[in-house]
C-alpha cells in the first residue's frame, strides 16, 4: 500500500540556518504530495503541495519539488526563523481519498 | 483560519463513556475527513463522508461511528471509551469529490480517565 516516511527528529537549528527535511513516498499511480505544519496546540495547516512529476510547491520561504524518479518530495528553506518552530509532516493522496501521513519531523529553532 | 470548525476543543470523560465530537466543514465543501492523531500511532484515517454519504472507512474501530448530516456538519460518535482513545481527532474538508487538498479544523482533544 501507499506510504510515507520522513526523517526523524527532532531537528534543532539555529536562526538563519537552511533547513531540509527529507520525504520519500511509496505509491501506486501518480499521487499528490503535500506538507503540512502543525504549531503547538493548534491543527495542521497546509504548508504546500504539488500534483505531479517535476512540479515545485513554494510558500512562506519552504519549498519542496515532486520528483518521481527518486520518490521523493524534500522540504527546505534556505533561512529558518524562531517562528518556523512546529511539527512539519508530508503525507500523499489520491484524488478524493485520505491522506497518508508521515510521522511528523519536529523542528526547533533558537536564536 | 482553515474555515473548519470543532467542538469542543477539549473533553475529559471517564472509561467506558460515550462522547460526540462535532465538525463544520468549510462553507460548500461536501467531503469531511475524520483523524486520530495519538502519540504511537501518528495520523490515522478513520473515515470520510461525501455529501451525507460514507465513502471510504480507514482504521476506525467498531465502537466508533460517523454521520453527515443535511446541512454537511458531522459527528463522530466514540463509545465504550478506553484509556487508549485518548487522542487529538482531527476533522477536515475538501470541495469537489476529485480534490486533493483537504483544510483541517483545530482538533478535538479527548482525553479518557
Amino acid at each position: 500500500g501507499n506510504s510515507v516516511t520522513q526523517m526523524e527528529g527532532p531537528v534543532t537549528l539555529s536562526e538563519e540556518a537552511f533547513l531540509t527535511i527529507n520525504c520519500t513516498y511509496t505509491a501506486t499511480g501518480y499521487p499528490s504530495l503535500f506538507w503540512y505544519v502543525q504549531y503547538p496546540g493548534e491543527g495542521l495547516q497546509l504548508l504546500l503541495k504539488a500534483t505531479k512529476a517535476d512540479d515545485k510547491g513554494s510558500n512562506k520561504g519552504f519549498e519542496a519539488t515532486y520528483r518521481k524518479e527518486t520518490t521523493s518530495f524534500h522540504l527546505e528553506k534556505g533561512s529558518v526563523q524562531v517562528s518556523d518552530s512546529a511539527v512539519y509532516f508530508c503525507a500523499l493522496n489520491q484524488a478524493g481519498t485520505a491522506l497518508i501521513f508521515g510521522k511528523g519531523t519536529t523542528l526547533s529553532v533558537s536564536s | 483560519d482553515s474555515g473548519v470548525t470543532q467542538t469542543p476543543k477539549h473533553l475529559i470523560t471517564a472509561t467506558g463513556q460515550r462522547v460526540t465530537l462535532r465538525c463544520s466543514p468549510r462553507s460548500g465543501d461536501l467531503s469531511v475527513y475524520w483523524y486520530q492523531q495519538s502519540l504511537d500511532q501518528g495520523l490515522q484515517f478513520l473515515i470520510q463522508y461525501y455529501n451525507g454519504e460514507e465513502r471510504a472507512k480507514g482504521n476506525i474501530l467498531e465502537r466508533f461511528s460517523a454521520q453527515q448530516f443535511p446541512d454537511l456538519h458531522s459527528e463522530l460518535n466514540l463509545s465504550s471509551l478506553e484509556l487508549g482513545d485518548s487522542a487529538l481527532y482531527f476533522c477536515a474538508s475538501s470541495g469537489r469529490p476529485d480534490s486533493y487538498e483537504q483544510y483541517f479544523g483545530p482538533g478535538t482533544r479527548l482525553t479518557v480517565t
